[in-house]
C-alpha cells in the first residue's frame, strides 16, 4: 500500500500522559499536514511542513503540542500532558506541491485519541 | 479569516433522488474549492475541485460548480445510490492548508 499510514490508529490514554503520533506520507511528496478533527465537525488544520521545514502553526496547536520531520519523510506530533480536550481524531495528509498552488492532498486513516 | 459554511444534515434520500448540498464560502482572495468524501470507516477522499471562478468540478456524478459571485460551491448528483452514503466535506485552500466546513452526512436508503 502506497498510500499514508499512520501510526498507531488508536490510542487511549490517562490525563496528563505524553502521546506520539506517527505518520508516514507518500514517497516523495514534500508537503505534509496535521489536522485534527472533533465529533460532528470538519477537520482543522494544525500544521504544515515543506520538506523538514514546518513553515506554519494553528493558533490550535498550544505549547503542548509539537510537531517533527526531521528527515523530510515521516512527521512526528507529540502532545505532552495530555487533557480531555485533546480527545479527537489527528489526521496527516500529504501532497505533492512544492509552490503555492494547490495540489490534491492525500490523506491517512487518522490516529484516534481518547484521554480518559 | 477562511471559513466555510455547508448545509446542516443529516441528509436522508432514496435512491435515484436528486441530491444538493449546500456550501459557501469567506475567504481573501481567490482560493481553490473542492468537496471531500468520507465514506464509513475510510479515510477522506477528494472528490472533485474547481481551481477559479467558474470552473465546473466533476466526479462519479457528481458536480460543482465555483460562482464567485454567490461565494459558493454546492455539490449535485442528478441520481444518487446507496453508496453514495458518506460525509461529504466542502472545504477551501488557501496557500495549500485546507478550511473544511462541518460536514453533511448522507444516507441513501434502497
Amino acid at each position: 500500500d502506497t498510500g499514508v499510514s499512520q501510526n498507531p490508529r488508536h490510542k487511549i490514554t490517562k490525563r496528563g500522559q505524553n502521546v506520539t503520533f506517527r505518520c508516514d506520507p507518500i514517497s516523495e511528496h514534500n508537503r505534509l499536514y496535521w489536522y485534527r478533527q472533533t465529533l460532528g465537525q470538519g477537520p482543522e488544520f494544525l500544521t504544515y511542513f515543506q520538506n523538514e521545514a514546518q513553515l506554519e502553526k494553528s493558533r490550535l496547536l498550544s505549547d503542548r503540542f509539537s510537531a517533527e520531520r526531521p528527515k523530510g519523510s515521516f512527521s512526528t506530533l507529540e502532545i505532552q500532558r495530555t487533557e480531555q480536550g485533546d480527545s479527537a481524531m489527528y489526521l496527516c495528509a500529504s501532497s505533492p506541491s512544492t509552490s503555492l498552488v494547490y495540489n490534491e492532498q492525500f490523506f491517512g486513516p487518522g490516529t484516534r485519541l481518547t484521554v480518559l | 479569516g477562511n471559513s466555510v459554511t455547508q448545509m446542516e444534515g443529516p441528509v436522508t434520500l432514496s435512491e435515484e433522488a436528486f441530491l444538493t448540498i449546500n456550501c459557501t464560502y469567506t475567504a481573501t482572495g481567490y482560493p481553490s474549492l473542492f468537496w471531500y468524501v468520507q465514506y464509513p470507516g475510510e479515510g477522506l477522499q477528494l472528490l472533485l475541485k474547481a481551481t477559479k471562478a467558474d470552473d465546473k468540478g466533476s466526479n462519479k456524478g457528481f458536480e460543482a460548480t465555483y460562482r464567485k459571485e454567490t461565494t459558493s460551491f454546492h455539490l449535485e448528483k442528478g441520481s444518487v445510490q446507496v453508496s453514495d452514503s458518506a460525509v461529504y466535506f466542502c472545504a477551501l485552500s488557501d496557500r495549500g492548508k485546507l478550511s473544511f466546513g462541518a460536514g453533511t452526512t448522507v444516507t441513501v436508503r434502497a
